[in-house]
């Protein structure tokens, strides 16, 4: 049973312009956020998290919104930049820190 | 945030036989965990390496198929035992640190 969906497999946005990638989840358990971005034969690198206390997260070009009643949070990439093409995951996890992860999102940006 | 190794980075093994990945991190860290990317799917969380017990397995993962060492706290191997094509994947250990949970950069398993 998949608890954390991101429903669009692909994103292609242009250089310059915002990135929002979506996130739905549904265990009313999961207090905690993340988003990892991964490139081919790399692990997966930690973007940004938001514990559910807040509705927002920022840190530079990257900003996580979190709509708890909705179990739906986003990330926002702005502006988005070439090297930000890869795969990006949402996860989320209860207090045990253990990870469910989405099934991904491939973002390209178009020069 | 912690810096995270882990050996092989690829293996090329046949079926029926077993691989030891290692995971070393560079400082002390509570909590380890293993995970597993198959072929064009999400990761999944393979088991909770507990340092000095047992390691705790989810769902659909047994200790004999994938039986976990947690010497001390900043080392850990995972073995994929008896290894069928079904186990190719990549491998990946996982540490929280300052609260945040840091992944290394995968061990790419293909089982012939």
């Amino acid at each position: 049973d998949q608890q954390v969906k991101q429903n669009s497999p692909s994103l292609s946005v242009q250089e310059g312009r915002i990135s929002i990638l979506n996130c739905d989840y549904t265990n009313s358990m999961f207090d905690y956020f993340l988003w990892y971005k991964k490139y081919p034969a790399e692990g997966p690198t930690f973007l940004i998290s938001i514990s559910s206390i807040k509705d927002k997260n920022e840190d530079g070009r990257f900003t996580v919104f979190l709509n708890k009643s909705a179990k739906h949070l986003s990330l926002h990439i702005v502006p988005s930049q070439p090297g930000d093409s890869a795969v990006y995951f949402c996860a989320a996890s209860a207090l045990d820190y253990k990870l469910s992860f989405g099934a991904g999102t491939t973002v390209t940006v178009r020069a | 945030s912690a810096v995270i190794s882990q050996k092989p980075s690829r293996d090329i093994c046949q079926r029926g036989t077993s691989l030891t990945i290692q995971c070393q991190v560079d400082s002390q860290v509570t909590m380890m965990f293993w995970y597993r990317q198959q072929p064009g799917q999400s990761l999944t969380l393979i088991a909770t390496a507990n340092q000095g017990s047992e390691a705790t397995y989810e769902s659909g993962f047994v200790i004999d198929k994938f039986p976990i060492s947690r010497p001390n706290l900043t080392f850990s191997t995972l073995t994929v035992s008896n290894m069928s094509p079904e186990d190719s994947s990549i491998y990946l250990c996982s540490v929280v640190h300052n609260y945040e949970q840091y992944f290394g950069p995968g061990t790419r398993l293909t089982v012939t």
